[in-house]
This record gives C-alpha cells, sequence and structure tokens, in this order.
C-alpha cells in the first residue's frame, strides 16, 4: 500500500535550468512532507519540509509546493547544480514517515 | 561530534541464521526508528521506539525484533523467520514522536545485509 508515489524514476536536468520533483499522496491524514536527499552508500539528509496548512516553503534554492485539493507535492530547485546530483525521496508523516520510492535527479555541467 | 551510527555497514548471513544490526546515537533523542530500502521501493518502517523501554511495529514487523534498553540504543534482529532479509537497512532518531515536527529525522549510514 504505497501512500506516497513518486513517479518519476528518474530525471536529468542541465546545469543552471529548474529541476522539478514531483510526489503525489492518498492519505488525506498526513499533516507534514518533508524532502530528503540521499548519495549512495549514504543515510538521507533531510532538505526542507512544509506542513499541510502551507502552500509553500522556500530556503534558498530550495522550494516546495503543496497542493492539497491534488493531494500533490513538488520541490522546485532553482538554479540546478551539478552537487545537487542524488535520489531524492518525498516523505509525508501521519503517526510515523512514509518514503517515496525516490527520484534519481541528474545535473548535467 | 553527535550524530547516529550504524553498524556493520556490510553484513552477510547465511541462511536460518539470526543477525543483529547495530543502531547508536549521542543526539539524546527520544524516538529512533528501523526502515528498510529495497531496490524500486522507499523506506518502509520495520519498528520504532516513542521512548526507552517502548517500541511499536511499522508496516512490515515481521521476522524482526527489536528492544530499546537504553536511550542510545535500538538495535535490530533480523530473524531467520524474514522471508526476504537481503535489503539495505537504516536507523534514524528524532528529537521526539512528535520531533518530526518541524525538525528532521537523522539518519544513520545504513547497513546492507545480504543473505548467502
Amino acid at each position: 500500500d504505497q501512500q506516497v508515489k513518486q513517479n518519476s524514476p528518474s530525471l536529468s536536468v542541465q546545469e543552471g535550468r529548474i529541476s522539478i520533483l514531483n510526489c503525489d499522496y492518498t492519505n488525506s491524514m498526513f499533516d507534514y512532507f518533508l524532502w530528503y536527499k540521499k548519495y549512495p552508500a549514504e543515510g538521507p539528509t533531510f532538505l526542507i519540509s512544509i506542513s499541510s496548512i502551507k502552500d509553500k516553503n522556500e530556503d534558498g534554492r530550495f522550494t516546495v509546493f503543496l497542493n492539497k485539493s491534488a493531494k500533490h507535492l513538488s520541490l522546485h530547485i532553482v538554479p540546478s547544480q551539478p552537487g545537487d546530483s542524488a535520489v531524492y525521496f518525498c516523505a509525508a508523516r501521519h503517526l510515523y514517515m512514509r518514503f517515496g520510492a525516490g527520484t534519481r535527479l541528474t545535473v548535467k555541467p | 561530534d553527535g550524530g547516529i551510527t550504524q553498524s556493520p555497514k556490510y553484513l552477510f548471513r547465511k541462511e536460518g541464521q539470526n543477525v543483529t544490526l547495530s543502531c547508536e546515537q549521542n543526539l539524546n533523542h527520544d524516538a529512533m526508528y528501523w526502515y528498510r530500502q529495497d531496490p524500486g521501493q522507499g523506506l518502509r518502517l520495520i519498528y520504532y521506539s516513542q521512548i526507552v523501554n517502548d517500541f511499536q511495529k511499522g508496516d512490515i514487523a515481521e521476522g524482526y525484533s527489536v528492544s530499546r534498553e537504553k536511550k542510545e540504543s535500538f538495535p535490530l534482529t533480523v530473524t531467520s523467520a524474514q522471508k526476504n532479509p537481503t535489503a539495505f537497512y537504516l536507523c534514524a532518531s528524532s528529537i521526539s514522536w512528535t520531533g518530526f515536527v518541524n525538525t528532521e529525522a537523522f539518519f544513520g549510514q545504513g547497513t546492507r545485509l545480504t543473505v548467502v
């Protein structure tokens, strides 16, 4: 029962352009959403979060958008840099965190 | 230098054997979690603990056991009852059970378990 879905397993963008990573969820009880970044052979590290009562949160080059009516979450990275290349996990909380399958972002120089 | 440490990084187990994965944190966090990652799937919760001497089953607890005798430690035992134990295991901690709100969880580096 995948309550958090990342339908794009991979995304490739040019350096300097915008990266948009998408996430859909099914559980209306989720009250908090997070994005994590993961490099190979390492644990995920926290990137940015948003409460369900908000629709946007910005932190430097990273912005998360929440559309509750569509049960959709997105992460925008502007401008994208080669160091952003990693796997990005969307996570949602109801009692505990549930994670999507991840999207592998590749930023080409 | 605070953090969360998992050991070993790689672990091989023969079929039918139990094996224990270590997770230690010195962040003074109350809550700890074990997740499993398989290719093409998200992180799935095995067990979580809100406080010392308490733990709860997650989505995929069958074939696993945990203990939480100390605040700093949350070891995971993969028993012979776990049918597909080969996976990447991640331990995490957060300030409190509600610590995921407004604060992030910190993850260890992970343990890759392979059944041979």
